[in-house]
């Protein structure tokens, strides 16, 4: 069955620390893929997508996340954290013709 | 350009009471999604417009659930009778065609007591 998994449920990092928040997918073929944010009280705000080419992808807000087929991933990464980067992020999956599955979402705290 | 606008923002009911809910996607999408998004979870698909037509409703609860698109443009969601576990965030999200990135409104919070 087609999922993505967001194995970390909270992470906290300082701020201007590096960021790595966790994304692993099972699909039988190489799916799209995307990483969304969501403030409290909001909806989702996309941040990136990949759906073929450079496995490397820019966001906005400085995030970018890198596609690793050998290890069915799609980790999103920022160099240096800021406080308003506090949010829970989604990573979400999508086979051609099929719907979009989401992760159960990772919570950032920021720590100053 | 606006975003996906959703109404209304809380509401707050008794069980085995009726509720709707609305959306209006972004101008020129075709493909209109309703989503529940259960506390400390992902967004789950409810169902999939492509302009009036469903594409897919395989995780709608159908015997409470029903969901329209009236003239490919706004969609209301509504549940009848309401349960406890209905409790969630609903979320509306359009694209401009299948496949493509997904825009999300605010989210309609439901709260069952």
């Amino acid at each position: 069955a087609q999922s993505v998994t967001q194995p970390d449920i909270h992470i906290t990092v300082s701020e201007g620390a590096s960021l790595e928040l966790r994304c692993n997918y099972s699909y039988g073929a190489t799916p799209y893929l995307f990483w969304y944010v969501q403030s409290p009280g909001q909806g989702l705000q996309l941040l990136l997508k990949y759906f073929s080419g450079d496995t490397l992808v820019q966001g906005i807000k400085g995030f970018e996340a890198e596609f690793k087929r050998s290890q069915s991933s799609f980790n999103l990464r920022k160099p240096s954290v800021h406080w308003s980067d506090a949010a829970e992020y989604f990573c979400a999956g999508m086979e051609y013709g099929n719907k979009l599955v989401f992760g159960a979402g990772t919570i950032l705290r920021v720590k100053s | 350009e606006a975003g996906v606008a959703q109404s209304p923002r809380y509401k707050i009911i008794e069980k085995r009471q009726s509720v709707a809910f609305w959306c209006n996607p972004i101008s020129g999408h075709a493909t209109l999604y309703w989503y529940q998004q259960i506390l400390g979870q992902g967004p789950k698909l409810l169902i999939q417009f492509q302009n009036n037509g469903v594409v897919d409703d395989s995780q709608l609860p159908k015997d409470r659930f029903s969901a329209e698109r009236l003239k490919g443009v706004d969609s209301t969601l509504k549940i009848q009778p309401a349960k406890l576990e209905d409790s969630a965030v609903y979320l509306c999200a359009s694209s401009v065609d299948r496949d493509k990135p997904q825009h999300f409104g605010d989210g309609t919070r439901l709260s069952i007591l």
